[in-house]
This record gives structure tokens, C-alpha cells and sequence, in this order.
């Protein structure tokens, strides 16, 4: 059982080059999310998905983009990045089922460097 | 989205009870409260969750007073595994907040 897969786990990118992390997961989960994590903080908000269809911005999403292209899977994309995006970046699910958002499933995480 | 605060770090010894405890002054009638673990380098992982008075599971114990504005995460007998960062989460929708969360250190 996968659970939340995130790819790639490690990248480095040049300021001002795009790339996009991919998040799928097998739980058929209904809400998504995607965080980010600067060293010695706690995570942060960047874009969440309710449901298939819809997103969302959370509190950081200057800079991002993102595409919930089936109930699976959630992407995040830079479009020029910068060297402030450097993180740790953690997608998650969580079944999002009436009133009550239940136990979330994160990723492993993707280390991105911007040099 | 209620507003949570915890101590930034504490430390204990193997064996001992850790408690946690979280002010969340103007949580609301819908809101749940969630804590989470997080290990270095990993995602973070799902403790306990409650509405009111004890929750307990095989992990941990989540006990909340009758007024709600505060909880109070009990891990007893912590090992060294049990280093990492805790977070404690309010809220009733889709959208998971994370604090800086406490800082727990067992040693030897």
C-alpha cells in the first residue's frame, strides 16, 4: 500500500527555470494539499484541494500553481523559480468526508534547491 | 481558523510521561482538535484526534477540559523514538494548519 507518492525526492533547479512536483495517492482520498517546509519551521499552506474539480489557496501560493488532474493526483508547479522556493516540500491526503477533516496521509517529501 | 500556541521545546528521560498542552482560547463549537508528529527528514504522521473530555489510542492520550480552550497531548513511558516535533491543530474544514509545533527531546 503506497499510500501518498511524491516525485521527484531531490532537485535542484537554476532561478528562473520551471519544474513541477507530481503527488498521487492510492486511498482515493477526496482533499489534497500541498506544504511547505523552510529549515526549523513549522509547514505551511501553499494550495489545498477539497475535492476533485476544485483548489484552493492557502497561505503562501506567490509563486505556484497548482493542478488536481484526476482524484489521484495533485500537482504543484513553479513557473520561474526562485531562490526564496528553496524547501522541503510535503503533498498530503486526507478522505475530507463531511464536517470533519479526519487523519491526513503525507508524502515523503521533495528537497528542492534554487540556486 | 483557530489560533493555536504551544511551548516551543520541552525535554524528558526514557520512561517518563510527556504532556503537551495547547491553548486554543477562541476555538469554535464545530472545531476538532488533531495532533500530529513529525520525525526529521519525514512527512508528518497522525496521532490522536478529540472534541471533548479523553481520547486514548495506543499512541498517546488527549485529554480536554469541559471550556475547550486547551488540550493537553500525553505520551506516557517516552523512548528516544519518541524525539520529534509535535503539532497541535484546531479547526472543522479541509484546511490543516500547521504551527511551529513543540519540540520534544527524550534522552537516556
Amino acid at each position: 500500500n503506497a499510500g501518498v507518492t511524491q516525485t521527484p525526492k531531490f532537485q535542484v533547479l537554476k532561478t528562473g527555470q520551471s519544474m513541477t512536483l507530481q503527488c498521487a495517492q492510492d486511498m482515493n482520498h477526496n482533499s489534497m494539499y500541498w506544504y511547505r517546509q523552510d529549515p526549523g519551521m513549522g509547514l505551511r499552506l501553499i494550495y489545498y484541494s477539497a475535492s476533485e474539480g476544485t483548489t484552493d489557496k492557502g497561505e503562501v501560493p506567490n509563486g505556484y500553481n497548482v493542478s488536481r488532474l484526476n482524484k489521484r493526483e495533485f500537482s504543484l508547479r513553479l513557473e520561474s523559480a526562485a531562490p526564496s522556493q528553496t524547501s522541503v516540500y510535503f503533498c498530503a491526503s486526507s478522505p475530507g468526508q463531511g464536517t470533519v477533516n479526519t487523519e491526513a496521509f503525507f508524502g515523503q517529501g521533495t528537497r528542492l534547491t534554487v540556486v | 481558523l483557530a489560533k493555536t500556541t504551544q511551548p516551543i521545546s520541552m525535554d524528558s528521560y526514557e520512561g517518563q510521561e510527556v504532556n503537551i498542552t495547547c491553548s486554543h482560547n477562541n476555538i469554535a463549537t464545530n472545531d476538532y482538535i488533531t495532533w500530529y508528529q513529525q520525525f526529521p527528514s519525514q512527512g508528518p504522521r497522525f496521532i490522536i484526534q478529540g472534541y471533548k473530555t479523553k481520547v486514548t489510542n495506543e499512541v498517546a492520550s488527549l485529554f480536554i477540559p469541559a471550556d475547550r480552550k486547551s488540550s493537553t497531548l500525553s505520551l506516557p513511558r517516552v523512548s528516544l523514538s519518541d524525539t520529534a516535533v509535535y503539532y497541535c491543530l484546531v479547526g472543522n474544514d479541509y484546511k490543516l494548519s500547521f504551527g511551529a509545533g513543540t519540540t520534544v527531546t527524550v534522552r537516556a
